[in-house]
């Protein structure tokens, strides 16, 4: 079984910019996280799709949003672009959403964004 | 501020060394997952806790979830190069439906 894939897996943009990144989960997967990581903050959630609708949200500014498809991928978008906003998006799919019993989540290679 | 506390930050041994990882709140977690993260890769999930007082093993690797379930610990007996890597706790507090990610333990076994 293919396993999470992020596109891509490399980025250079500069202030002001936008940009979009990508999430194919695995197959059969219907939940799609994303987090994003920085040495100094570590890994912090942005938000959870499951069938198409967010069901989670991270404490983030508007400028972080997301999308998911019938086809259960994923996209995240960040607008206007700051330097504070170079760190490493990671996604996670899961076969279920939310829940306290502990689901296992498969993360992908991440995409590293670098914002000059 | 941290939900999730991850001691030590960083840890140097040698091969055969003996080491403790360390994860604490001062909430009351659902359950709690480790993971080990890779240079260049996305964390991979080691196990999961859900009991408090619950112990697992995977191999040399010792996992103990506390009673009151606010803290967890990973034991690794023997270290080996191999396990040198980021290690991340992340826990489901009861009151919420996400996961919260500690800063991680950085950890590096010299051959």
């Amino acid at each position: 079984k293919a396993g999470v894939t992020q596109t891509p897996r490399y980025l250079i943009k500069t202030r002001g910019q936008q940009v979009t990144l990508s999430c194919s989960p695995i197959s059969g997967h219907r939940s799609v996280s994303w987090y994003q990581q920085t040495p100094g903050q570590g890994l912090q959630f942005l938000f959870e799709y499951f069938s198409e609708t967010q069901r989670n949200k991270g404490n983030f500014p508007g400028r972080f949003s997301g999308r998911q498809f019938s086809n259960s991928r994923s996209e995240m978008n960040v607008s206007t672009l700051e330097l504070g906003d170079s760190a490493l998006y990671l996604c996670a799919s899961s076969l279920i959403a939310g829940g306290p019993s502990g689901q296992t989540q498969y993360f992908g290679p991440g995409t590293r964004l670098l914002v000059l | 501020t941290q939900l999730l506390e991850q001691s030590p930050q960083f840890l140097s041994i040698q091969e055969g060394e003996n080491l403790t990882v360390y994860c604490n709140s001062s909430s009351v977690f659902s359950s709690l997952q480790w993971y080990r993260q890779e240079p260049g890769e996305g964390p991979v999930l080691l196990v999961t806790v859900v009991t408090g007082g619950e112990v697992k093993k995977l191999k040399r690797l010792t996992f103990q979830f506390g009673d009151a379930r606010k803290d967890s610990s990973l034991h690794i007996t023997a270290a080996q190069p191999g396990d040198t890597g980021l290690y991340l706790c992340a826990g489901l507090f009861t009151t919420g439906n996400q996961f919260y990610f500690g800063t991680g333990t950085s950890l590096t076994v010299i051959p």
